[in-house]
């Protein structure tokens, strides 16, 4: 069954480093997205990608996150400068049609710790 | 800003007990998602609902539009069944979560 898949599945750094988070969907879905969830809290909307554009972004999405569909296959969530308290585990997830439409597939997510 | 609240925030039942675990938010939405978050952390979409009900398998998802509230039922439920339960909606400003229910089935 096709699954959605995120590298790496654990990351460490040091505060104010770049780090980019990877994801490769599942092959056929159109719509992307980024979800976080800071331990023990509730999951928390980052932004939606649709034709190589943004669709949609929360308050949380600021000038130091950005996406990008590098090619026909990953798709990327990039922190320049990481902060305390970007740790969280980070959840990518696409589905075939947008989100009122069709269910999403999340995939396992990366566990960033930011020291 | 939507909200969502969530009711029980954790649940112990026995084996083969009738689960519902509820959602109601405070404005309109477009949709309504329910995902299971194992304990590992993985997240797995159960229903998107935008009305009326749906089934799968032992699970069940109901919506109200007019008293916006939502339910999720567990027929027969199972130890696999244990993990938080996460309802989310869409809405006017985006997607809100709920901060899950915590269901623990004992056997």
């Amino acid at each position: 069954e096709p699954e959605v898949t995120q590298t790496p599945s654990h990351q460490v750094t040091q505060m104010g480093q770049e780090v980019i988070l990877r994801c490769v969907p599942i092959s056929n879905h159109l719509y992307f997205y980024w979800y976080r969830q800071i331990l023990g809290q509730k999951v928390e909307f980052l932004v939606s990608f649709y034709n190589n554009e943004i669709s949609e972004k929360s308050e949380i999405f600021d000038d130091q996150f950005s996406v990008e569909r590098p090619d026909g296959s990953n798709f990327t969530l990039k922190i320049r400068s990481t902060k305390l308290e970007d740790s969280a585990m980070y959840f990518c997830a696409s589905s075939e049609a947008g989100y009122t439409e069709e269910t999403q597939y999340f995939g396992p997510g990366t566990r960033l710790l930011v020291l | 800003k939507n909200e969502v609240e969530q009711s029980p925030q954790n649940l112990t039942a026995q084996e083969g007990e009738f689960i519902t675990i509820n959602c109601s938010y405070s404005v309109g939405i477009s949709a309504l998602h329910w995902l299971q978050q194992h304990p590992g952390g993985g997240i797995v979409s159960l229903f998107m609902l935008s009305s009326g009900k749906k089934k799968h398998g032992r699970l069940i998802a109901t919506i109200n539009i007019q008293e916006k509230h939502s339910s999720l039922h567990i027929t027969a439920s199972h130890p696999r069944d244990s993990a938080v339960y996460i309802c989310a909606v869409r809405g006017a400003d985006g997607l809100t979560f709920g901060k899950g229910t915590h269901l623990i089935i004992q056997p």
